[in-house]
């Protein structure tokens, strides 16, 4: 079946431009993660959502940053007003949430390079 | 939050050699997760851990948890150039905020 995609694969922006990243989680799965990686760089948690709850957005470096799930499937990662700084790949990730054990499920990632 | 730290940061290989990479956190690990990424694409899942002295195989990739459940280890016998990449350790549950260790890189020397 279809894995997690997200688009663009590739972004190049100017600094001080808004982006829009896209993810499209595996199909009934609940749960949908954002994770940052730099260059060179482990993962780095962003944003984490679950069914209709609240979304977990601790890991959201500054208020730059925001991310909406719409009916639950969708999302959108918004970087307002980009800095160099947000140069990095986003990965977005999916899983069915079914238990205290249940493996993410990644997509490709967006490449985002702000110039 | 749970950190996790992964050795060796990268690892050069000679084909048909063994490696091993470590994995050990700051805390009980709850479900311990082994996942190999290659440049440009996403996060392969491997295998999960989750009761104290598991181990798992599948094909040349073997992991272990400890019976305390704070260090994990991924041997790969006889690599191959298929195995290079960057291999992620990562924690936690469903419904937590997964957290990741730095990657390791494996190159292999053919």
């Amino acid at each position: 079946g279809a894995g997690v995609s997200q688009s663009p694969s590739n972004k190049v922006t100017e600094k001080g431009k808004d982006v829009e990243l896209r993810c499209d989680p595996i199909s009934g799965h609940t749960a949908l993660y954002w994770y940052r990686q730099s260059l060179g760089q482990g993962l780095e948690f962003l944003i984490y959502f679950q069914g209709n709850s609240a979304p977990d957005k601790s890991g959201l470096p500054s208020d730059r940053f925001s991310a909406e799930r719409t009916g639950g499937s969708v999302s959108t990662l918004t970087i307002q007003r980009t800095q160099q700084e947000d140069s990095a790949v986003y990965l977005c990730a999916s899983t069915q949430d079914r238990g205290l054990y249940s493996p993410l499920h990644f997509g490709n990632g967006t490449r985002l390079t702000v110039t | 939050s749970q950190e996790l730290e992964q050795s060796p940061q990268s690892l050069i290989v000679q084909e048909g050699k063994n490696l091993t990479i470590n994995c050990t956190s700051s805390k009980t690990l709850y479900g311990l997760y082994w996942y190999k990424q290659k440049y440009g694409e996403g996060l392969i899942f491997l295998m999960m851990l989750q009761k104290g002295g598991e181990e798992k195989s599948h094909e040349k990739i073997t992991a272990k948890l400890d019976e305390k459940k704070q260090q994990s280890s991924l041997h790969i016998t006889a690599s191959q150039p298929s195995h290079a990449g960057i291999y992620l350790c990562g924690a936690g549950g469903a419904g937590n905020k997964l957290t990741f260790g730095g990657g390791t890189r494996v190159l292999v020397k053919p």
